[in-house]
């Protein structure tokens, strides 16, 4: 699977959409791009994946690039509880979670 | 209802014992898989399950083996605990093989004194 290089922290006041980089410019064809986030002492928790095109559900929308290289997460409207790190992980669909490492992710603190 | 269940959420043990770790997943998913946390926060998988069959055995320890009673379970048992142990013990589970995100329990956090 490929890998991924996310900032290490992140700032956002309350209120505020968060955008969250992430990089995976050795990503192929068949690799979905997930993003998870681990608040305080809880197991990861999913928000979204996407393919090739430009996702959105209740929690996030993911954006992306035409060249599938980068993509950002977004919090159209930050609140303190999205206080968490959240990870982008790169894998193919069929597979049974080999190689599925999740790194130190982006340390996103909301702020009043 | 909790999707994911781990039993117990702390474990503080000796070095040397041999503890297991229980894991329930109520929502009928096909796969079921075991990470380790490190002290610095990287998450890898251990091993993973698919219909009670083994998939994939990381490089861990033979000291680590899971069992699987039935699709819904799947236990970890650690035999002659060390101190590099001491981490935080996730479980998970998908519906496998397909694009469908995995589902993680909160976590066992094993101190080995």
């Amino acid at each position: 699977d490929a890998k991924t290089t996310q900032p290490p922290s992140m700032d956002c006041a309350e209120g505020r959409a968060a955008n969250l980089p992430c990089n995976h410019s050795t990503i192929s064809g068949n690799e979905y791009v997930y993003w998870y986030r681990q608040i305080h002492s809880q197991g990861p928790q999913y928000i979204i994946h996407g393919l090739k095109n430009n996702e959105t559900n209740e929690m996030a929308s993911l954006i992306i690039t035409e060249d599938r290289k980068s993509s950002t997460l977004i919090l159209p409207h930050a609140t303190l509880r999205d206080t968490a790190v959240y990870y982008c992980i790169v894998r193919v669909a069929r597979n049974y979670g080999q190689n599925f490492v999740f790194g130190p992710g982006t340390r996103l603190s909301v702020l009043p | 209802d909790t999707a994911v269940s781990q039993t117990p959420k702390y474990l503080v043990t000796q070095m040397g014992n041999d503890k297991s770790i229980k894991c329930e997943q109520n929502l009928g998913h096909d796969t079921m898989y075991w990470y380790k946390q490190d002290s610095k926060k990287f998450l890898k998988i251990m091993f993973s399950y698919n219909n009670k069959e083994l998939i994939i055995n990381e490089t861990v320890p033979n000291r680590f083996s899971p069992k699987s009673p039935d699709k819904a379970h799947l236990n970890l048992h650690i035999n002659s605990l060390e101190l590099g142990d001491s981490a935080v013990y996730f479980c998970a589970s998908s519906q496998d093989p397909s694009p469908l995100p995995q589902h993680f329990g909160d976590g066992t956090r094993l101190s080995i004194l």
